[in-house]
């Protein structure tokens, strides 16, 4: 199982654009990388995945380079509501798999 | 829209008390997870199930246990709670390689 490291917090101030980078050196190759958000006393919600390049949704991009052993979330300016944890997660494409999260990273978006 | 239901959003028992959480989720997905969740530890995987009548150990098991009688349902047990298990717990399930649903969390107390 690839484990993840990412910075515990960030501050960013409204209407800037967030990159949360994630390290997941011994990602395996059926591993897809997932992100997920959390407000406080809620569970995480799936924001993105992706598998190699770039993805993007309405909500975010993610950006994979050739080696895949990081990938960087990317918020385009970011507004209060986005204050959150940020959770990497890579995650087995095939049969029954142990899903671990690692301790995420803390945005805190400023005024 | 897609459903994972748990049935206490709060919860209060005594110490040694049996504790039972339940999580049902309505999208026929394969597999399901308990996790537990305790400021500044982020979220630990307690057990999980790939399918009916099949659990493994998450990363801290110990005072806990699992049923699976059907596939929507998985609960966790505390068989005598103590207050080290005073937590948030969420339930999530995943078919394969699909996004992880959480419900929205059980606070439990152990007084």
């Amino acid at each position: 199982l690839a484990k993840t490291t990412q910075p515990i917090s960030m501050d960013s101030y409204e209407g800037q654009e967030v990159n949360i980078t994630c390290s997941h050196n011994n990602i395996a190759t059926n591993d897809y990388i997932t992100w997920y958000q959390q407000f406080p006393s809620q569970g995480p919600r799936f924001i993105i995945q992706g598998y190699k390049t770039k993805v993007t949704n309405e909500v975010a991009s993610l950006f994979i380079p050739a080696d895949r052993k990081s990938s960087t979330l990317s918020l385009p300016r970011v507004s209060l509501s986005d204050t959150a944890v940020y959770y990497c997660l890579p995650k087995y494409s095939g049969g029954y798999q142990k899903v671990t999260f690692g301790t995420g990273t803390k945005l805190q978006v400023i005024p | 829209d897609v459903k994972v239901t748990q049935s206490s959003r709060y919860l209060v028992k005594r110490t040694g008390e049996k504790v039972f959480l339940e999580c049902v989720q309505d999208m026929d997905h394969e597999n399901m997870f308990w996790y537990r969740q305790d400021p500044g530890l982020g979220l630990r995987l307690i057990y999980f199930s790939y399918d009916v009548k099949m659990k493994e150990k998450g990363d801290i098991p110990e005072g806990y246990s699992v049923s699976r009688e059907k596939k929507e349902r998985f609960s966790l047990i505390l068989e005598s709670a103590s207050t080290n298990q005073t937590s948030m717990y969420l339930c999530a399930s995943t078919g394969y390689n699909e996004k992880l649903f959480f419900g929205s969390g059980t606070q439990l107390s152990v007084l």
